[in-house]
């Protein structure tokens, strides 16, 4: 079973024009993160946000916000007034693992975001 | 940049070949974990390294391995390759192997093209 699933494979947005990228997962483990990667075409990964399970708030970072639905197991990435430099691959991962020794990260197959000018 | 290098960036080599990927995590950074990433099977995580020791493994295939040096570069082995096994693969490093926000910084890559 698919652990983190994305939904979208590929979505459009207005250039200044917000954008929801969907991303749910599962784990039976109480602890565990939330990452966002985005991937642009020259092939690098970058790392844009991160939810941690007890997180009591959803995290910010910039143009980024994270809308974390512990019950219903989603964490999906919102970026407000998206740029031409935001078309990029863009990936959901979880860690899994207890927190004080290895990591496991599981990654979604990603969604190809294309802003329009 | 990231900070972390990998070498080489491209490599072409044939079916039943062994080659070495290497790894150089940013300054300070303990923990190096490897990734594949092909267009079936997405991006997998392959192995965890912190400071020498293996912390965790996923989906590694038994025909590669990896350590991690005391100078915390890693090199990660791929041996009697086969065409399945092109692919890009990414090395990332963190500073720790704990705590919540372990954020991880990929490496530019090294595309693997077996024929």
């Amino acid at each position: 079973a698919q652990k983190i699933t994305q939904t979208q494979p590929g979505m459009f947005v207005q250039e200044k024009e917000a954008v929801t990228l969907d991303c749910t997962y599962d784990t039976s483990d109480p602890s565990y993160g939330l990452f966002w990667y985005k991937q642009p075409s020259s092939g690098e990964m970058i790392f844009l946000i991160y939810q941690g399970s007890y997180d009591q708030q959803n995290a910010t970072e910039g143009r980024y916000s994270l809308n974390f639905q512990k019950a219903r197991k989603s964490a999906n990435l919102v970026i407000s007034a998206s740029q031409l430099g935001d078309s990029a691959m863009y990936f959901c991962a979880m860690r899994e693992g207890p927190d004080n020794y290895g990591q496991n990260f599981v990654f979604g197959p990603g969604t190809r975001l294309s802003v329009l000018p | 940049d990231s900070g972390v290098t990998q070498t080489p960036k491209h490599l072409i080599t044939a079916t039943g070949q062994r080659v070495t990927l290497r790894c150089s995590p940013r300054s300070g950074d303990l923990s190096v974990y490897w990734y594949q990433q092909s267009l079936d099977q997405g991006l997998q995580f392959l192995i965890h390294y912190y400071n020498g020791e293996e912390r965790a493994k996923g989906n590694i295939l038994e025909r590669f391995s990896a350590q991690q040096f005391p100078d915390l570069h890693s090199e990660l082995n791929l041996s009697s390759l086969e065409l399945g096994d092109s692919a890009l693969y990414f090395c990332a490093s963190s500073a720790r192997t704990s705590g919540a926000n372990n954020e991880q910084f990929f490496g530019p890559g090294t595309r693997l093209t077996v024929l």
